[in-house]
Order: C-alpha cells, then sequence, then structure tokens
C-alpha cells in the first residue's frame, strides 16, 4: 500500500476552518485518497473518500491535487467535537485499509 | 445508516480463558468485516479480513489459531482470543463493508483487558 505523510499535530481555533494537509507522492491511479477520523476510545469514522476530483459532504470537503500527490481535508467551522486523530489512507478499491499515525488535531475554545 | 455494533464494549478476564467479541451490521448487509487492534497511543493494526461464508484472511503475524474469527452471516462476524494473556489486552475494533461500497464502518470497540 502506498504510503501517506501528516503532520503529528495542529491546532485550531473553534468556529475557524481547519486544512489537514496529506501528500502521497507515490499514489498509483487506482488508488483513492480515503479520511476517517478517531475521537478518544472510539473506533474510527468515516468522513470522506475521493479519486480525482473534490468532495464535498455534510462532514467535510476533500480538495485532491492536480497531479494527485498531496490533498487536504478540509473541515469548514471547527467545533470541539472536531477533535480526534484524523487519517489520510489511499486504498485501492474494495481493498483493505492500512492506518498510520495520522494527526492529532487540538480545537481551542 | 450504516452502523456497526460490538458486545461486549468492555471486558475483563483471567488470563488462559477464551473471549469472545461480536460485531454487527446493523443496517446493511456486511459481505466483508475485517478486525483490527489497536494498542494505547499508537495506530489501528489490521488483524484479519473476512468474508461472509469464507475463512479469514490474516495479516501476517497474526496467529490464526489464537485469534479465530467466524463470518457465518451477512450481519456478524466474531472474534475469539483464545487462550488469552496480558499481552492481548488491547482495545478491538471490528468494520464492515458491503460489495458496492468503498468506505468502511467501523463498530465503537471492544476493550479487553486480561489479568
Amino acid at each position: 500500500d502506498a504510503k501517506t505523510t501528516q503532520p503529528n499535530s495542529m491546532e485550531s481555533n473553534e468556529e475557524e476552518p481547519v486544512h489537514l494537509p496529506c501528500n502521497h507522492s507515490t499514489i498509483s491511479g487506482t488508488d483513492y485518497i480515503h479520511w476517517y477520523r478517531q475521537l478518544p476510545s472510539q473506533g474510527p469514522e468515516y468522513v470522506i473518500h475521493g479519486l480525482t476530483s473534490n468532495v464535498n459532504n455534510r462532514m467535510a470537503s476533500l480538495a485532491i491535487a492536480e497531479d494527485r500527490k498531496s490533498s487536504t481535508l478540509i473541515l469548514h467551522r471547527a467545533t470541539l467535537r472536531d477533535a480526534a486523530v484524523y487519517y489520510c489512507i489511499l486504498m485501492e478499491y474494495g481493498n483493505k485499509l492500512v492506518f498510520g499515525a495520522g494527526t492529532i488535531l487540538r480545537v481551542k475554545s | 445508516g450504516a452502523v456497526v455494533s460490538q458486545h461486549p464494549s468492555r471486558v475483563i478476564c483471567k488470563s488462559g480463558t477464551s473471549v469472545k467479541i461480536e460485531c454487527r451490521s446493523l443496517d446493511f448487509q456486511a459481505t466483508t468485516m475485517f478486525w483490527y487492534r489497536q494498542f494505547p497511543k499508537q495506530s489501528l493494526m489490521l488483524m484479519a479480513t473476512s468474508n461472509e461464508g469464507s475463512k479469514a484472511t490474516y495479516e501476517q503475524g497474526v496467529e490464526k489459531d489464537k485469534f479465530l474469527i467466524n463470518h457465518a452471516s451477512l450481519t456478524l462476524s466474531t472474534l475469539t482470543v483464545t487462550s488469552a494473556h496480558p499481552e492481548d489486552s488491547s482495545f478491538y475494533i471490528c468494520s464492515a463493508k458491503t460489495g458496492g461500497w468503498n468506505e468502511q464502518f467501523f463498530g465503537p470497540g471492544t476493550r479487553l483487558t486480561v489479568l
């Protein structure tokens, strides 16, 4: 599975947008970009995924670079409930997820 | 929709006993279920993949005779930790997906403590 690189941690203020970066320079043409998040002592939660085009859903937006070597998860207005570990994962369609270390997002009130 | 439950949420057992953890998809049919393990302050580690009606595929280094996985129906998979030891104490998490989906949906996890 192709690797991703994420910052260890980021901090945001409540009610402000958050941009979580992910580098995946060795991505292959069939790899989907997935984002999951995990709150303390809970199972991960699906956030969003995409292949080539930017994607929006009720939770977040996913901006994918034209060369697909990087992507950014955008939380439009961070709340305290968004504090979690965010995982950026590359996955071939229908294949397994391999979790890296992720980014710890802290949200300040 | 896409809810996955696990039972129990916490279990404490004595060394040498076996523990069974259930994973259920509540509102969809899970053709594939996955089992993960997570140690404190670490990321999730995939243990095995199971397809309904088939034998599970274990990741390298995971003992299939110690971690028995059964996926007998489209809504239920079980993980049995046999002859548990303190080093098996961990957070066990399942996830499920159905054939046409790309995303997985995770259960809330089971915290196992072996004394």
